[in-house]
């Protein structure tokens, strides 16, 4: 299983919403991203977990919430979104260090 | 701070000829990777090529090849026998390893457009 599994493939939510975005790896990957990419624009890293832990945060508003029960699974928690945070979220993957991303098909966020 | 840069926002090809996409970038780092990233309308990023700094040998992948020029800091994309299925975003990605994971930047992109 070479696959990256990100869940929903579609959302759309209110500013007041909370919702929560899912990926999945099977792969035995010990790094986990979060990329936010608008429309025209390259992926913009926002997350990165090593081996369960938070690795990287590129200063990200609080509105977004990462989290990583396990060594498979990387949450997104969404809270009080703006329109401009609408976008394609991509969760990728990794071996290690010196690997390539594994990129899941995106969330497809839309916030009203 | 890396920075990655694609000074061409679109191009076009003819099916069956030759592209290349060109890719500029700034580090100090002397241990990294270089990658070209294909996303179509998909949006599904998809591994095109990697090509290792330490490396002296460009990276090749069937129809795809790469001209890495270490001391320039240019790292090329040549898609020969261009396919309608090439159409896609292109971008071309920094990539600086870290302990048990890696911090991955992306240029801009270039939007290619095969032509039957």
């Amino acid at each position: 299983d070479t696959e990256v599994t990100q869940t929903p493939k579609h959302l759309v939510m209110g500013m007041t919403n909370k919702k929560s975005l899912k990926c999945e790896q099977h792969m035995g990957h010990r790094a986990m991203y979060w990329y936010k990419q608008k429309a025209k624009k390259p992926p913009e890293l926002m997350f990165v977990y090593s081996y369960e832990k938070l690795s990287i945060n590129e200063s990200v508003p609080s509105r977004f919430s990462p989290e990583c029960p396990n060594s498979s699974l990387l949450n997104l928690h969404l809270h009080a979104l703006q329109p401009e945070d609408s976008a394609l979220y991509l969760c990728a993957s990794s071996q290690g260090g010196d690997e390539k991303l594994f990129f899941g098909s995106g969330t497809q966020l839309s916030v009203l | 701070a890396q920075t990655v840069t694609q000074s061409q926002p679109e191009m076009s090809v003819q099916e069956a000829e030759t592209v290349t996409l060109s890719c500029t970038y700034d580090t100090s780092e002397n241990n990294y990777y270089l990658f070209w990233y294909k996303q179509p309308p998909s949006r599904q990023m998809i591994l095109v090529i990697r090509q290792e700094a330490y490396k002296q040998q460009n990276a090749t992948e069937n129809r795809f090849s790469v001209n890495f020029q270490k001391a320039a800091k240019s790292f090329s994309l040549k898609i020969s026998d261009s396919q309608l299925g090439d159409t896609a975003m292109y971008f071309c990605a920094f990539m600086k390893p870290l302990y048990n994971n890696n911090d991955m930047r992306f240029g801009a992109g270039t939007r290619l457009t095969v032509k039957p």
